[in-house]
């Protein structure tokens, strides 16, 4: 199985400011996909992110808000922008298993986010 | 669109008594159908998956669950809970109709009561 770490493990931010959440895999995985959870429901997809190439969004999700990046195989990064206190969440970073595409995804241990 | 369904938003239970979780599904072809457990301040941890074969799919933890075609159900059970078990459960379907990414139910919590 795939370790994931994630920095920060929380932080508390003001309004109108932005966040970078990292996302660090132990090894080179295909696909890497960024959660939401608010607080009280389940986990919703925000994007994939495309290794080479650029993030693929869910609706109700955009580019402008919640720009990624995903430099290799190992690697991603999601940015929070102009937050405001809705935005206050966990956010999860996932890849699939390696053993194919039916399989498992594996989650890192999130990014807890508060907007005041 | 395929989806999971989790109707117990709580489920409480003695400690030592067997304990099951609910989840139905509604999927076109077939279905790919995982759970997982979130703990306190953690993330998502994979407990079992049903792809194909025995529709009993032993997990991590002592978990089970039974996968029921008729019944388009997939419930997590164990027979003896423990009070460290006491956590949220999700239950999660592959959507085909999405790039087969992973679509989570609302989640369970689950209180086991000493």
């Amino acid at each position: 199985s795939a370790v994931i770490s994630q920095k920060p493990s929380r932080d508390i931010c003001q309004r109108g400011t932005s966040l970078t959440i990292q996302c660090q895999v132990d090894s080179q995985v295909t696909m890497m996909f960024w959660y939401r959870q608010q607080p009280g429901q389940s986990l919703t997809l925000i994007a994939t992110a495309n290794q080479g190439s650029e993030a693929t969004y869910e609706s109700g999700f955009v580019i402008d808000k919640f720009p990624i990046s995903r430099p290799n195989l190992t690697f991603s990064t999601l940015t929070v922008s102009n937050m405001s206190p809705e935005d206050s969440s966990i956010y999860l970073c996932s890849v699939d298993s390696t053993s194919g595409s039916y399989n498992e995804q594996f989650f890192g241990p999130g990014t807890r986010l508060t907007v005041l | 669109a395929q989806s999971v369904a989790q109707p117990e938003d709580q489920v409480n239970v003695a400690e030592g008594n067997p304990l099951t979780v609910k989840c139905t599904y509604s999927v076109s072809g077939n279905p790919y159908l995982f759970w997982y457990v979130q703990y306190p301040n953690r993330g998502l941890q994979f407990l079992l998956k049903y792809i194909t074969g025995d529709n009993l799919v032993k997990g991590s933890y002592g978990f089970e669950a039974e996968f029921n075609k008729s019944q388009t159900s997939f419930h997590l059970k164990k027979p003896s809970a423990l009070v460290s078990d006491s956590a949220l459960y999700f239950c999660a379907v592959r959507d085909s109709n999405r790039d087969d990414k992973i679509i989570f139910g609302k989640g369970t919590r689950l209180h086991i009561l000493p």
